[in-house]
Protein backbone atom coordinates (compact mmCIF):
# COMPACT_ATOMS: atom_id res chain seq x y z
CA UNK A 1 0.00 0.00 0.00
CA UNK A 2 1.61 3.55 -1.00
CA UNK A 3 2.39 5.82 1.72
CA UNK A 4 2.79 8.81 -0.08
CA UNK A 5 1.00 8.90 -3.43
CA UNK A 6 0.49 11.89 -6.25
CA UNK A 7 -0.79 12.31 -9.29
CA UNK A 8 -0.32 12.37 -11.96
CA UNK A 9 2.84 11.13 -12.58
CA UNK A 10 3.78 13.34 -15.50
CA UNK A 11 2.29 16.20 -17.18
CA UNK A 12 2.97 18.13 -20.16
CA UNK A 13 1.37 21.02 -20.65
CA UNK A 14 1.77 24.84 -22.60
CA UNK A 15 2.66 27.71 -21.17
CA UNK A 16 -0.43 30.23 -19.64
CA UNK A 17 -2.18 27.05 -18.30
CA UNK A 18 -3.31 25.86 -14.81
CA UNK A 19 -2.23 22.76 -13.65
CA UNK A 20 -3.31 20.65 -10.12
CA UNK A 21 -1.44 18.24 -8.76
CA UNK A 22 -2.79 16.32 -6.10
CA UNK A 23 -0.54 14.46 -3.15
CA UNK A 24 -2.27 11.98 -0.38
CA UNK A 25 -0.35 10.11 2.21
CA UNK A 26 -1.54 7.14 4.29
CA UNK A 27 1.23 7.06 7.14
CA UNK A 28 -1.19 9.37 9.91
CA UNK A 29 1.64 11.87 9.44
CA UNK A 30 0.75 15.53 10.34
CA UNK A 31 2.98 17.37 8.83
CA UNK A 32 3.10 17.89 4.87
CA UNK A 33 5.87 19.05 1.99
CA UNK A 34 6.17 20.14 -1.59
CA UNK A 35 9.44 20.31 -3.01
CA UNK A 36 10.65 20.94 -6.61
CA UNK A 37 13.78 19.48 -8.34
CA UNK A 38 15.31 20.96 -10.97
CA UNK A 39 17.23 19.54 -13.75
CA UNK A 40 20.73 19.29 -11.75
CA UNK A 41 18.67 17.59 -9.25
CA UNK A 42 18.91 20.25 -6.39
CA UNK A 43 15.54 19.96 -3.80
CA UNK A 44 14.11 23.24 -2.61
CA UNK A 45 11.38 23.46 -0.15
CA UNK A 46 8.20 25.16 -1.80
CA UNK A 47 5.53 24.51 1.16
CA UNK A 48 4.77 23.07 4.11
CA UNK A 49 1.55 22.34 5.91
CA UNK A 50 0.87 21.01 9.45
CA UNK A 51 -2.46 19.96 10.32
CA UNK A 52 -3.60 22.13 7.23
CA UNK A 53 -2.06 25.07 8.53
CA UNK A 54 0.94 26.60 6.49
CA UNK A 55 3.75 26.92 8.70
CA UNK A 56 6.70 26.95 6.06
CA UNK A 57 6.34 29.16 2.76
CA UNK A 58 9.42 30.06 0.51
CA UNK A 59 9.72 32.41 -2.05
CA UNK A 60 7.31 31.21 -4.40
CA UNK A 61 5.82 33.10 -6.73
CA UNK A 62 1.98 33.67 -6.11
CA UNK A 63 0.85 31.92 -9.06
CA UNK A 64 1.54 28.54 -6.70
CA UNK A 65 -1.29 27.78 -4.37
CA UNK A 66 -1.03 24.74 -2.13
CA UNK A 67 -3.84 23.76 -0.44
CA UNK A 68 -4.72 21.14 2.27
CA UNK A 69 -8.41 19.93 2.75
CA UNK A 70 -7.13 17.49 5.66
CA UNK A 71 -4.09 16.52 7.43
CA UNK A 72 -3.60 13.63 4.66
CA UNK A 73 -4.13 15.69 1.84
CA UNK A 74 -2.15 18.19 0.25
CA UNK A 75 -2.68 19.82 -3.19
CA UNK A 76 -0.88 22.10 -5.70
CA UNK A 77 -2.12 24.71 -8.04
CA UNK A 78 0.18 26.20 -10.63
CA UNK A 79 -1.94 28.84 -12.54
CA UNK A 80 -0.54 30.39 -16.05
CA UNK A 81 1.91 27.80 -16.53
CA UNK A 82 5.97 29.23 -17.83
CA UNK A 83 8.71 27.70 -19.31
CA UNK A 84 10.71 28.03 -15.79
CA UNK A 85 7.90 25.57 -14.13
CA UNK A 86 9.11 22.44 -15.86
CA UNK A 87 10.65 20.52 -13.23
CA UNK A 88 9.81 17.27 -10.91
CA UNK A 89 7.30 18.30 -8.26
CA UNK A 90 7.89 15.78 -4.99
CA UNK A 91 5.43 15.80 -2.22
CA UNK A 92 6.40 14.58 1.33
CA UNK A 93 4.99 13.78 4.64
CA UNK A 94 6.51 13.70 8.41
CA UNK A 95 5.64 13.31 11.56
CA UNK A 96 6.60 17.58 12.21
CA UNK A 97 7.24 17.56 15.60
CA UNK A 98 10.21 15.50 16.76
CA UNK A 99 10.91 13.74 13.16
CA UNK A 100 10.65 16.48 10.84
CA UNK A 101 14.17 14.92 8.99
CA UNK A 102 12.19 11.65 8.33
CA UNK A 103 10.69 12.65 5.03
CA UNK A 104 9.10 10.04 3.19
CA UNK A 105 8.34 11.22 -0.13
CA UNK A 106 5.93 10.55 -3.24
CA UNK A 107 7.28 9.09 -6.24
CA UNK A 108 7.53 12.58 -7.99
CA UNK A 109 4.93 14.80 -10.49
CA UNK A 110 7.21 15.50 -13.63
CA UNK A 111 5.80 18.72 -15.05
CA UNK A 112 6.88 19.56 -18.91
CA UNK A 113 5.98 23.10 -19.98
CA UNK A 114 6.08 23.88 -23.80
CA UNK B 1 27.91 30.42 -1.68
CA UNK B 2 24.99 27.63 -1.34
CA UNK B 3 24.59 26.91 2.26
CA UNK B 4 25.19 23.07 1.84
CA UNK B 5 28.05 22.21 -0.71
CA UNK B 6 28.08 18.60 -2.57
CA UNK B 7 30.07 17.25 -5.24
CA UNK B 8 27.97 16.34 -7.88
CA UNK B 9 30.10 13.62 -9.32
CA UNK B 10 29.33 11.58 -10.90
CA UNK B 11 31.33 8.90 -8.70
CA UNK B 12 32.25 5.33 -10.59
CA UNK B 13 33.44 2.84 -8.48
CA UNK B 14 33.60 -1.53 -8.47
CA UNK B 15 31.81 -3.52 -6.65
CA UNK B 16 32.92 -4.34 -3.24
CA UNK B 17 34.71 -0.79 -2.81
CA UNK B 18 34.34 1.79 0.09
CA UNK B 19 32.51 4.92 -1.51
CA UNK B 20 33.06 7.83 0.88
CA UNK B 21 30.37 10.79 0.17
CA UNK B 22 30.54 14.17 1.56
CA UNK B 23 28.85 17.76 2.26
CA UNK B 24 30.00 20.95 3.88
CA UNK B 25 27.80 23.65 5.33
CA UNK B 26 28.18 27.35 6.20
CA UNK B 27 25.72 27.32 8.90
CA UNK B 28 26.46 26.89 12.15
CA UNK B 29 22.43 26.17 13.11
CA UNK B 30 22.61 23.36 11.73
CA UNK B 31 22.37 20.11 14.78
CA UNK B 32 20.44 17.67 12.43
CA UNK B 33 22.12 15.90 9.59
CA UNK B 34 20.32 13.04 7.21
CA UNK B 35 21.28 11.44 4.38
CA UNK B 36 18.95 9.89 1.58
CA UNK B 37 19.04 8.38 -1.34
CA UNK B 38 17.57 8.85 -4.41
CA UNK B 39 17.32 6.07 -7.42
CA UNK B 40 16.37 7.18 -11.45
CA UNK B 41 12.78 8.62 -11.32
CA UNK B 42 12.08 7.67 -7.92
CA UNK B 43 11.37 9.97 -4.53
CA UNK B 44 14.09 10.46 -2.35
CA UNK B 45 14.51 8.02 0.32
CA UNK B 46 16.13 8.30 4.27
CA UNK B 47 19.08 6.53 5.15
CA UNK B 48 20.70 7.91 7.88
CA UNK B 49 19.49 10.33 10.36
CA UNK B 50 22.09 11.75 12.96
CA UNK B 51 22.36 14.41 15.55
CA UNK B 52 25.00 17.05 16.21
CA UNK B 53 28.72 15.38 15.82
CA UNK B 54 29.55 11.59 15.79
CA UNK B 55 28.91 8.31 14.41
CA UNK B 56 26.25 6.22 13.06
CA UNK B 57 26.33 3.11 12.01
CA UNK B 58 23.53 1.00 10.38
CA UNK B 59 24.96 -2.40 8.53
CA UNK B 60 27.16 -0.97 6.04
CA UNK B 61 26.47 2.13 6.12
CA UNK B 62 28.17 4.62 8.45
CA UNK B 63 27.28 8.28 8.86
CA UNK B 64 30.01 10.18 10.42
CA UNK B 65 29.04 14.41 11.11
CA UNK B 66 32.04 16.95 12.34
CA UNK B 67 30.64 19.81 13.18
CA UNK B 68 34.04 21.54 14.27
CA UNK B 69 34.48 21.60 10.42
CA UNK B 70 31.23 22.06 9.09
CA UNK B 71 31.61 18.16 7.13
CA UNK B 72 29.77 15.52 6.72
CA UNK B 73 30.15 12.16 5.28
CA UNK B 74 28.64 9.00 4.56
CA UNK B 75 30.67 5.72 3.76
CA UNK B 76 29.15 2.75 2.34
CA UNK B 77 31.13 -0.42 2.55
CA UNK B 78 31.06 -3.37 0.45
CA UNK B 79 29.38 -1.21 -2.00
CA UNK B 80 27.31 -3.28 -4.33
CA UNK B 81 24.94 -2.20 -7.61
CA UNK B 82 22.23 -1.61 -5.86
CA UNK B 83 23.89 1.17 -4.02
CA UNK B 84 24.12 2.80 -7.75
CA UNK B 85 21.66 6.09 -7.04
CA UNK B 86 22.11 10.08 -6.19
CA UNK B 87 22.84 10.43 -2.45
CA UNK B 88 21.84 13.81 -1.17
CA UNK B 89 23.20 15.08 2.11
CA UNK B 90 20.42 17.23 4.12
CA UNK B 91 20.53 19.31 7.10
CA UNK B 92 18.09 21.34 9.63
CA UNK B 93 18.82 23.30 12.61
CA UNK B 94 15.65 21.84 14.70
CA UNK B 95 13.73 18.51 15.06
CA UNK B 96 10.67 20.36 14.35
CA UNK B 97 8.11 20.63 11.21
CA UNK B 98 8.41 24.32 10.98
CA UNK B 99 11.76 23.95 10.14
CA UNK B 100 12.85 23.41 6.75
CA UNK B 101 15.64 21.01 5.20
CA UNK B 102 18.62 22.37 3.60
CA UNK B 103 19.58 19.68 1.02
CA UNK B 104 23.02 19.54 -1.11
CA UNK B 105 22.87 19.12 -5.10
CA UNK B 106 23.41 15.18 -4.75
CA UNK B 107 25.99 13.30 -5.83
CA UNK B 108 25.50 10.50 -8.26
CA UNK B 109 27.22 7.23 -7.24
CA UNK B 110 27.43 4.43 -9.90
CA UNK B 111 28.68 0.92 -8.99
CA UNK B 112 30.60 -1.13 -11.55
CA UNK B 113 29.61 -5.02 -11.60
Amino acid sequence: DTAVSQTPKYLVTQMGNDKSIKCEQNLGHDTMYWYKQDSKKFLKIMFSYNNKELIINETVPNRFSPKSPDKAHLNLHINSLELGDSAVYFCASSHGSGDAGEQYFGPGTRLTVT
Amino acid sequence: QKEVEQDPGPLSVPEGAIVSLNCTYSNSAFQYFMWYRQYSRKGPELLMYTYSSGNKEDGRFTAQVDKSSKYISLFIRDSQPSDSATYLCAMSGSNFGNEKLTFGTGTRLTIIP
